[in-house]
């Protein structure tokens, strides 16, 4: 049972032009979402957060939007840079901060 | 400091044999999670730590998995006769409310130690 759903294994996205990751959700209990992007042989890298009582978060080129509603959030990197080429994961909490829950991820290509 | 670190980055074992790998949180951090990520897979959460207290473990443990956090500080993470199955990339992550580095929400990740099994 996959709660939290990258549906797309791939993008690839010209350099300077803005990628969006997206991510949805099936387990209403999660309140918290996250981020990660990884290279190959590293771990994950946090990226950037989301409580559920936000809708927007920001972090210079990064952005989530959540919609709960919808259970779907979405990851916005404007400008996309070569270097944003990597893996990104969508992972949840149900708020007690115990364990993530990870979506497959989706490879991301910037090209130039 | 640094962040999470973990030894062995790989491993090479045969079937049936004992293998320990060793996690260091970041020093601030109290909490302390073990993850298992195959292949085209995201990380599956394994157990997890508060100081040396074992708080919650999944079902992918099986009892021939086991890990410890003795003093609260590293932990270990032990597969004893081990399966082509357990094949994978082990990933430490550490988590704390206090310090520089975000709250228990945010898990911070290690290198991982790559395991494979003949």
């Amino acid at each position: 049972d996959q709660q939290v759903k990258q549906n797309s294994p791939s993008l690839s996205v010209q350099e300077g032009r803005i990628s969006i990751l997206n991510c949805d959700y099936t387990n209403s209990m999660f309140d918290y979402f996250l981020w990660y992007k990884k290279y190959p042989a590293e771990g994950p890298t946090f990226l950037i957060s989301i409580s559920s009582i936000k809708d927007k978060n920001e972090d210079g080129r990064f952005t989530v939007f959540l919609n709960k509603s919808a259970k779907h959030l979405s990851l916005h990197i404007v400008p996309s840079q070569p270097g944003d080429s990597a893996v990104y994961f969508c992972a949840a909490d149900t708020g007690t901060a115990s364990k993530l829950t990870f979506g497959t991820g989706t490879r991301l290509q910037v090209t130039l | 400091d640094t962040g999470v670190s973990q030894n062995p980055r790989h491993k090479i074992t045969k079937r049936g044999q004992n293998v320990t790998f060793r996690c260091d949180p970041i020093s601030e951090h109290n909490r302390l999670y073990w993850y298992r990520q195959t292949l085209g897979q995201g990380p599956e959460f394994l157990t997890y730590f508060q100081n040396e207290a074992q708080l919650e473990k999944s079902r992918l443990l099986s009892d021939r998995f086991s890990a410890e956090r003795p003093k609260g500080s590293f932990s270990t993470l032990e597969i004893q006769r081990t399966e082509q199955g357990d094949s994978a990339m082990y990933l430490c992550a550490s988590s704390g409310a206090t310090g520089l580095r975000g709250s228990y929400n945010e898990q911070f990740f290690g290198p991982g130690t790559r395991l494979t099994v003949l």
